[in-house]
């Protein structure tokens, strides 16, 4: 089935351990992105790739740090995480930011809990 | 930033109409977007308006006034699997962002 891989799906991580969230998608889409969710928040865009070889920063970059490498791969990685990036992650991908409505499909996110 | 308001929880019942409105600030508009979102689950695409006026697309439907900076989303006839988080979302230079979500609970 098409569509958005992240992996893990749940982690508990200690305070000050490196982290890396995994996102794979097979719909050849452009442009991938990186959300954090948070109660009362709302989805937060972290950082964003519009394409391969290219990456953005997005509202809350700081804290960490992504690479697009292939069209496929968008890995997010926490250097070095704290508690208050305990979050739901989401990765997401749109096929052509710019040409028609640029519609997100989502993965299936990672909660990522930081004692 | 991009300011995005939306009512945190609705209560209606199973049958019923309601109505989430959206108002919004923001630069470099290239259109609304509403998602929906079940508990514990990822934000699925519901409807995308870039021009004023209503989009229907069966139960939902979705309207937009880019001068008022507001949008609603409507669902009717509501059935027990509506419970979710709609989340409004408006383009911005080609990056969604996102309102905080309203909550609705479908009661029979």
């Amino acid at each position: 089935i098409a569509g958005i891989t992240q992996a893990p799906t749940s982690q508990i991580l200690a305070a000050g351990r490196r982290m890396t969230l995994r996102c794979t998608q097979d719909m050849r889409h452009n442009a991938m992105y990186w959300y954090r969710q948070d109660l009362g928040l709302g989805l937060r865009l972290i950082h964003y790739s519009n394409t391969a070889g290219t990456t953005g920063k997005g509202e809350v970059p700081d804290g960490y740090s992504v690479s697009r490498a292939n069209t496929d791969d968008f890995p997010l990685t926490l250097a070095s995480a704290v508690p208050s990036q305990t979050s739901v992650y989401f990765c997401a991908s749109s096929d052509s930011p710019g040409s028609g409505a640029n519609v997100l499909t989502f993965g299936a996110g990672s909660r990522l809990t930081v004692l | 930033g991009q300011n995005i308001d939306q009512p945190t929880e609705m209560t209606a019942t199973e049958g019923a109409i309601v109505q989430i409105n959206c108002t919004y600030q923001t630069s470099g508009f290239n259109g609304l977007f509403w998602y929906q979102q079940h508990a514990g689950e990822a934000p699925t695409f519901l409807s995308y308006n870039v021009l004023d006026g209503l989009e229907e697309k069966g139960r939902f439907s979705s309207f937009l006034s880019r001068s008022k900076g507001y949008s609603y989303l409507l669902l009717k006839e509501l059935q027990m699997k509506d419970s979710a988080s709609y989340l409004c979302a408006t383009d911005n230079d080609y990056k969604l962002s996102f309102g905080a979500g309203t909550t609705v609970t479908v009661r029979a």
